[in-house]
Protein backbone atom coordinates (compact mmCIF):
# COMPACT_ATOMS: atom_id res chain seq x y z
CA UNK A 1 0.00 0.00 0.00
CA UNK A 2 0.70 3.48 0.01
CA UNK A 3 1.53 5.99 3.05
CA UNK A 4 1.94 9.76 2.87
CA UNK A 5 2.97 12.09 5.48
CA UNK A 6 2.17 16.10 5.17
CA UNK A 7 1.47 18.48 7.94
CA UNK A 8 -1.59 19.54 9.50
CA UNK A 9 -1.72 22.55 9.52
CA UNK A 10 0.78 25.79 8.55
CA UNK A 11 -0.36 29.49 8.95
CA UNK A 12 1.77 32.20 6.92
CA UNK A 13 1.23 36.16 6.55
CA UNK A 14 -0.19 37.51 3.51
CA UNK A 15 2.92 38.00 0.76
CA UNK A 16 5.05 35.67 2.38
CA UNK A 17 6.26 32.28 0.87
CA UNK A 18 5.15 28.90 2.78
CA UNK A 19 6.27 25.17 1.96
CA UNK A 20 4.04 22.31 2.28
CA UNK A 21 5.95 19.57 2.75
CA UNK A 22 5.18 15.54 1.65
CA UNK A 23 6.89 12.66 2.07
CA UNK A 24 5.42 9.26 0.81
CA UNK A 25 6.32 5.54 0.87
CA UNK A 26 5.05 3.72 -2.22
CA UNK A 27 5.84 0.66 -4.22
CA UNK A 28 5.61 1.33 -7.98
CA UNK A 29 5.70 5.18 -7.98
CA UNK A 30 4.89 7.24 -10.76
CA UNK A 31 4.27 10.98 -9.88
CA UNK A 32 3.44 13.23 -7.55
CA UNK A 33 -0.09 15.22 -7.71
CA UNK A 34 -1.01 18.72 -5.73
CA UNK A 35 -4.36 18.98 -4.87
CA UNK A 36 -6.40 22.48 -3.51
CA UNK A 37 -9.72 22.03 -1.96
CA UNK A 38 -11.35 25.24 -0.29
CA UNK A 39 -13.63 24.80 2.24
CA UNK A 40 -17.19 23.30 0.89
CA UNK A 41 -15.47 22.99 -2.67
CA UNK A 42 -14.52 20.58 -4.81
CA UNK A 43 -10.00 19.65 -5.67
CA UNK A 44 -8.60 21.31 -7.81
CA UNK A 45 -5.25 19.89 -9.77
CA UNK A 46 -2.03 22.25 -8.84
CA UNK A 47 0.42 20.29 -10.37
CA UNK A 48 2.10 16.79 -11.48
CA UNK A 49 5.81 15.72 -10.79
CA UNK A 50 6.77 12.92 -12.54
CA UNK A 51 10.69 13.70 -12.41
CA UNK A 52 13.17 15.10 -10.20
CA UNK A 53 13.18 18.81 -10.06
CA UNK A 54 10.99 21.80 -9.55
CA UNK A 55 8.23 22.76 -12.06
CA UNK A 56 6.68 26.26 -11.66
CA UNK A 57 3.35 27.74 -12.69
CA UNK A 58 3.20 31.11 -11.89
CA UNK A 59 3.16 31.54 -7.97
CA UNK A 60 3.04 28.12 -7.39
CA UNK A 61 5.57 25.78 -7.82
CA UNK A 62 6.39 21.51 -7.15
CA UNK A 63 9.02 19.94 -6.41
CA UNK A 64 9.75 16.17 -6.52
CA UNK A 65 13.41 13.97 -5.10
CA UNK A 66 12.22 10.32 -6.09
CA UNK A 67 15.70 9.41 -4.14
CA UNK A 68 14.02 10.71 -0.75
CA UNK A 69 10.32 9.80 -1.55
CA UNK A 70 10.07 13.66 -1.24
CA UNK A 71 8.42 16.37 -2.96
CA UNK A 72 6.52 20.10 -1.24
CA UNK A 73 4.58 22.49 -2.51
CA UNK A 74 6.03 26.38 -2.60
CA UNK A 75 3.31 28.92 -2.99
CA UNK A 76 5.23 32.20 -3.38
CA UNK A 77 2.95 35.77 -2.77
CA UNK A 78 0.91 34.42 -0.33
CA UNK A 79 -2.52 36.19 -0.75
CA UNK A 80 -5.30 35.69 1.49
CA UNK A 81 -7.61 33.42 -1.69
CA UNK A 82 -4.98 30.72 -1.05
CA UNK A 83 -6.20 29.63 2.44
CA UNK A 84 -7.12 26.19 2.12
CA UNK A 85 -6.47 22.31 2.08
CA UNK A 86 -3.88 21.36 0.21
CA UNK A 87 -3.67 17.53 -1.00
CA UNK A 88 -0.04 15.97 -1.78
CA UNK A 89 -1.06 12.35 -3.76
CA UNK A 90 0.73 9.40 -5.00
CA UNK A 91 0.18 8.35 -8.52
CA UNK A 92 1.66 4.96 -8.12
CA UNK A 93 0.60 1.01 -9.19
CA UNK A 94 1.55 -1.90 -11.33
CA UNK A 95 -0.05 -2.75 -15.10
CA UNK A 96 -3.68 -3.95 -14.44
CA UNK A 97 -6.34 -3.05 -12.84
CA UNK A 98 -4.73 -0.88 -9.87
CA UNK A 99 -2.49 0.48 -12.06
CA UNK A 100 -2.10 4.18 -11.97
CA UNK A 101 -4.24 4.57 -8.62
CA UNK A 102 -4.13 8.25 -7.30
CA UNK A 103 -3.68 8.03 -3.32
CA UNK A 104 -4.20 11.48 -1.24
CA UNK A 105 -2.31 12.40 1.58
CA UNK A 106 -4.54 14.21 4.72
CA UNK A 107 -4.22 17.41 3.40
CA UNK A 108 -2.61 20.50 5.03
CA UNK A 109 -4.68 23.18 6.37
CA UNK A 110 -3.18 26.94 5.02
CA UNK A 111 -4.32 29.60 6.98
CA UNK A 112 -3.10 32.78 5.38
CA UNK A 113 -3.46 35.95 8.09
CA UNK A 114 -2.96 39.66 6.81
CA UNK B 1 -16.73 23.71 -20.81
CA UNK B 2 -19.49 22.55 -18.32
CA UNK B 3 -17.28 20.50 -15.40
CA UNK B 4 -18.23 17.29 -13.60
CA UNK B 5 -21.97 17.94 -12.30
CA UNK B 6 -22.92 16.13 -9.19
CA UNK B 7 -26.66 15.52 -7.56
CA UNK B 8 -27.86 16.30 -4.92
CA UNK B 9 -25.51 18.68 -3.01
CA UNK B 10 -26.66 17.54 0.49
CA UNK B 11 -29.19 14.68 1.11
CA UNK B 12 -30.06 13.35 5.36
CA UNK B 13 -31.07 10.02 5.52
CA UNK B 14 -32.15 7.64 8.74
CA UNK B 15 -29.45 4.63 9.00
CA UNK B 16 -30.72 1.82 7.48
CA UNK B 17 -32.46 4.18 4.37
CA UNK B 18 -31.21 3.37 0.85
CA UNK B 19 -29.60 6.77 -1.05
CA UNK B 20 -28.31 7.11 -4.14
CA UNK B 21 -26.09 9.66 -6.00
CA UNK B 22 -25.61 10.62 -9.53
CA UNK B 23 -22.70 11.85 -11.62
CA UNK B 24 -22.23 13.39 -14.99
CA UNK B 25 -18.70 14.07 -15.85
CA UNK B 26 -16.84 16.13 -18.31
CA UNK B 27 -17.82 15.53 -22.07
CA UNK B 28 -15.46 12.93 -23.31
CA UNK B 29 -13.88 11.84 -20.38
CA UNK B 30 -13.49 7.90 -20.20
CA UNK B 31 -12.62 7.62 -16.77
CA UNK B 32 -14.95 8.10 -14.14
CA UNK B 33 -13.76 7.85 -10.20
CA UNK B 34 -15.79 8.05 -7.40
CA UNK B 35 -14.11 8.93 -4.00
CA UNK B 36 -15.41 9.08 -0.14
CA UNK B 37 -14.02 12.56 1.50
CA UNK B 38 -14.24 11.98 5.63
CA UNK B 39 -13.69 15.46 7.24
CA UNK B 40 -10.18 16.54 7.97
CA UNK B 41 -9.19 13.79 5.41
CA UNK B 42 -8.29 13.64 1.47
CA UNK B 43 -10.20 11.70 -0.90
CA UNK B 44 -9.99 7.68 -1.09
CA UNK B 45 -10.96 6.21 -3.97
CA UNK B 46 -13.98 3.67 -3.97
CA UNK B 47 -14.08 2.97 -7.75
CA UNK B 48 -12.89 3.52 -10.83
CA UNK B 49 -14.32 3.15 -14.22
CA UNK B 50 -12.83 3.08 -17.72
CA UNK B 51 -15.55 3.87 -20.36
CA UNK B 52 -18.66 1.50 -18.86
CA UNK B 53 -15.99 -0.79 -17.10
CA UNK B 54 -15.01 -0.80 -13.45
CA UNK B 55 -11.54 -1.69 -13.63
CA UNK B 56 -10.57 -0.98 -9.86
CA UNK B 57 -13.70 -1.66 -7.27
CA UNK B 58 -11.12 -3.26 -4.44
CA UNK B 59 -12.14 -0.34 -2.18
CA UNK B 60 -15.89 -0.30 -2.32
CA UNK B 61 -17.38 -2.31 0.34
CA UNK B 62 -19.85 -4.52 -1.91
CA UNK B 63 -21.93 -5.82 1.01
CA UNK B 64 -24.08 -2.36 0.87
CA UNK B 65 -22.35 -0.63 -2.51
CA UNK B 66 -22.97 -0.47 -5.52
CA UNK B 67 -21.98 1.67 -8.88
CA UNK B 68 -22.85 1.25 -12.44
CA UNK B 69 -21.90 3.63 -15.43
CA UNK B 70 -24.40 2.43 -17.74
CA UNK B 71 -23.51 4.01 -21.96
CA UNK B 72 -20.26 4.79 -20.05
CA UNK B 73 -21.10 8.86 -19.38
CA UNK B 74 -23.37 9.24 -16.27
CA UNK B 75 -22.75 7.22 -13.22
CA UNK B 76 -24.74 6.31 -9.89
CA UNK B 77 -23.34 5.18 -6.64
CA UNK B 78 -25.81 3.22 -4.29
CA UNK B 79 -26.11 2.54 -0.33
CA UNK B 80 -28.42 0.40 0.84
CA UNK B 81 -28.53 -0.52 3.74
CA UNK B 82 -26.92 3.45 5.25
CA UNK B 83 -24.88 3.20 8.26
CA UNK B 84 -23.89 5.93 10.69
CA UNK B 85 -20.24 5.50 9.69
CA UNK B 86 -21.17 6.78 5.74
CA UNK B 87 -21.07 10.33 6.78
CA UNK B 88 -19.37 11.69 4.59
CA UNK B 89 -18.75 13.83 1.25
CA UNK B 90 -19.24 11.71 -1.67
CA UNK B 91 -16.98 12.98 -4.44
CA UNK B 92 -17.22 12.22 -8.35
CA UNK B 93 -14.29 12.82 -10.77
CA UNK B 94 -13.47 12.14 -14.34
CA UNK B 95 -10.34 12.70 -16.55
CA UNK B 96 -9.52 12.79 -19.98
CA UNK B 97 -6.70 10.01 -20.46
CA UNK B 98 -7.32 5.98 -19.42
CA UNK B 99 -5.72 4.60 -15.95
CA UNK B 100 -6.17 8.27 -14.12
CA UNK B 101 -3.48 10.76 -16.39
CA UNK B 102 -2.51 13.43 -14.81
CA UNK B 103 -5.20 15.49 -13.78
CA UNK B 104 -8.20 14.58 -12.48
CA UNK B 105 -11.46 16.86 -12.41
CA UNK B 106 -13.55 16.57 -8.89
CA UNK B 107 -16.99 17.77 -8.84
CA UNK B 108 -18.63 19.55 -6.15
CA UNK B 109 -19.16 16.27 -4.07
CA UNK B 110 -22.72 14.97 -1.91
CA UNK B 111 -22.65 15.91 1.60
CA UNK B 112 -24.09 12.93 2.94
CA UNK B 113 -25.58 13.01 6.72
CA UNK B 114 -26.94 9.51 8.48
CA UNK B 115 -28.71 9.65 11.36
Amino acid sequence: GQSLEQPSEVTAVEGAIVQINCTYQTSGFYGLSWYQQHDGGAPTFLSYNALDGLEETGRFSSFLSRSDSYGYLLLQELQMKDSASYFCAVRAGYSGAGSYQLTFGKGTKLSVIP
Amino acid sequence: EAGVVQSPRYKIIEKKQPVAFWCNPISGHNTLYWYLQNLGQGPELLIRYENEEAVDDSQLPKDRFSAERLKGVDSTLKIQPAELGDSAVYLCASSLLPSGGNEQFFGPGTRLTVL
